[in-house]
């Protein structure tokens, strides 16, 4: 597709169970983010990726977070053994250079019971 | 360490009047990018509009324009004519030129346009 794509949408999952979020860059981007959006709250920065190396990781909240773009393309955000802090909106983004405009995906809703 | 503040959390407007929703922000950079994002009920981020801070000249796209003030540190959006399908929430970004590339967003500001 043309845009940044993510799935799932939404996810449920019970307190203690392990998530792992998909996020499909615009073809060719170098640059991957990850963001975390509370209810009505800006996004906050999670981790970046130039090609396959994480470049910063400075935003996962805790080592239950992990996330990982092998090839350089598609990218995981993994959450181990979710809490109900962690309930909020995975937002992915993209872009081909700085300064530029990143492209974001629609997000993941992931709702912890 | 950047700091983006909005300090409107709701704007509502009638359609068609002109809205301006402010932000300032707060670095050490001399160099930069600032940003309008918008983000409808959808979830999905749209930029609206984008200033180099190199740039004096202010940054328009159509109905939307911006009055960068580089020594306040000020970046106000107005929307002009406004329409319906503004709605949405509004945030301003920032990136460094140089260093992290990531967006550091404020807290958003809800515009709702009254038919």
């Amino acid at each position: 597709g043309a845009g940044v794509s993510q799935s799932p949408r939404y996810k449920v999952a019970k307190r203690g169970q392990d998530v792992a979020l998909r996020c499909d860059p615009i073809s060719g981007h170098v640059s991957l983010f990850w963001y975390q959006q509370a209810l009505g709250q800006g996004p906050e920065f999670l981790t970046y990726f130039q090609n396959e190396a994480q470049l910063d990781k400075s935003g996962l909240p805790s080592d239950r977070f992990f996330a990982e773009r092998p090839e350089g393309s598609v990218s995981t955000l993994k959450i181990q053994r979710t809490q109900q802090e962690d309930s909020a909106v995975y937002l992915c983004a993209s872009s081909d250079d700085r300064g530029s405009e990143a492209f974001f995906g629609q997000g993941t809703r992931l709702t912890v019971v | 360490a950047q700091t983006v503040t909005q300090s409107q959390p709701e704007m509502s407007v009638q359609e068609a009047e002109t809205v301006t929703l402010s932000c300032t922000y707060d670095t050490s950079e001399n160099n930069y990018y600032l940003f309008w994002y918008k983000q409808p009920p959808s979830r999905q981020m749209i930029l609206v509009i984008r200033q180099e801070a190199y740039k004096q000249q202010n940054a328009t796209e159509n109905r939307f324009s911006v009055n960068f003030q580089k020594a306040a540190k000020s970046f106000s959006l107005k929307i002009s004519d406004s329409q319906l399908g503004d709605t949405a929430m509004y945030f301003c970004a920032f990136i460094p030129y140089f260093g992290n590339e990531k967006l550091t967003f404020g807290t958003g500001t809800r515009l709702t346009i009254i038919p």
